[in-house]
């Protein structure tokens, strides 16, 4: 059992539409993080929140954007989909003090 | 940004021998490098860490060694099972996958065969 929960599993959205994936992390873990993992490559950084707040960025552009609750679930949001946002979605998030993050399972989107 | 090379991309070996996969990194600031492992239609889960503080650790059937000079650092299995089949992947960060989040390679694709 990972103990980070996505949903939904998987979803199919056309471009230029918006999307929403959610996260449920472990009580305690204040820290999440996305990641967009493409097909045989490995997880990219998407952004990092703690407690709320948004403390780093990788090199995704602002339509991704995204928002943490107090009750340690997560979501990300995507608008103006194109078809390169075809990917996997990981979510990944860990507790203060600790280096190693759990992730979930993803959400897997095709755009089209 | 930090760069991350992992070599080889697939790798097969025979059941109970060793499999051994290296990572490289650019930024000298690093110094938190996980090993994760992903199944077909999982996430990837850690296996092992380490710190730069420190040049190597163990964990059973599995090792990390890291040289910090030369920039590079390594995922030893030793008596290789079927379960081990899967893409393993090497990251790197500073913080501890604080503000910058983790960088990872492209992954190694590990065959066990029987």
């Amino acid at each position: 059992e990972t103990g980070v929960t996505q949903s939904p599993t998987h979803l199919i959205k056309t471009r230029g539409q918006q999307v929403t994936l959610r996260c449920s992390s472990q009580s305690g873990h204040n820290t999440v993080s996305w990641y967009q993992q493409a097909l045989g490559q490995g997880p990219q950084f998407i952004f990092q929140y703690y407690r709320e707040e948004e403390n780093g960025r990788g090199n995704f552009p602002p339509r991704f954007s995204g928002l943490q609750f107090p009750n340690y679930s997560s979501e990300l949001n995507v608008n103006a989909l194109e078809l390169d946002d075809s990917a996997l979605y990981l979510c990944a998030s860990r507790p203060q003090g600790a280096d190693g993050y759990t992730f979930g399972s993803g959400t897997r989107l095709t755009v089209v | 940004g930090e760069n991350v090379e992992q070599h080889p991309s697939t790798l097969s070996v025979q059941e109970g021998d060793s499999a051994v996969i290296k990572c490289t990194y650019s930024d000298s600031a690093s110094n938190y490098f996980p090993w994760y492992k992903q199944e077909l239609g999982k996430g990837p889960q850690l296996i092992i860490d380490i710190r730069s503080n420190v040049g190597e650790k163990k964990d059973q059937r599995i090792a990390v060694t890291l040289n910090k000079t030369a920039k590079h650092f390594s995922l030893h299995i030793t008596e290789t099972q079927p379960e081990d089949s899967a893409v393993y992947f090497c990251a790197a960060s500073t913080t501890g996958g604080g503000a910058d989040g983790l960088t990872f390679g492209k992954g190694t694709h590990l065959i066990i065969q029987p």
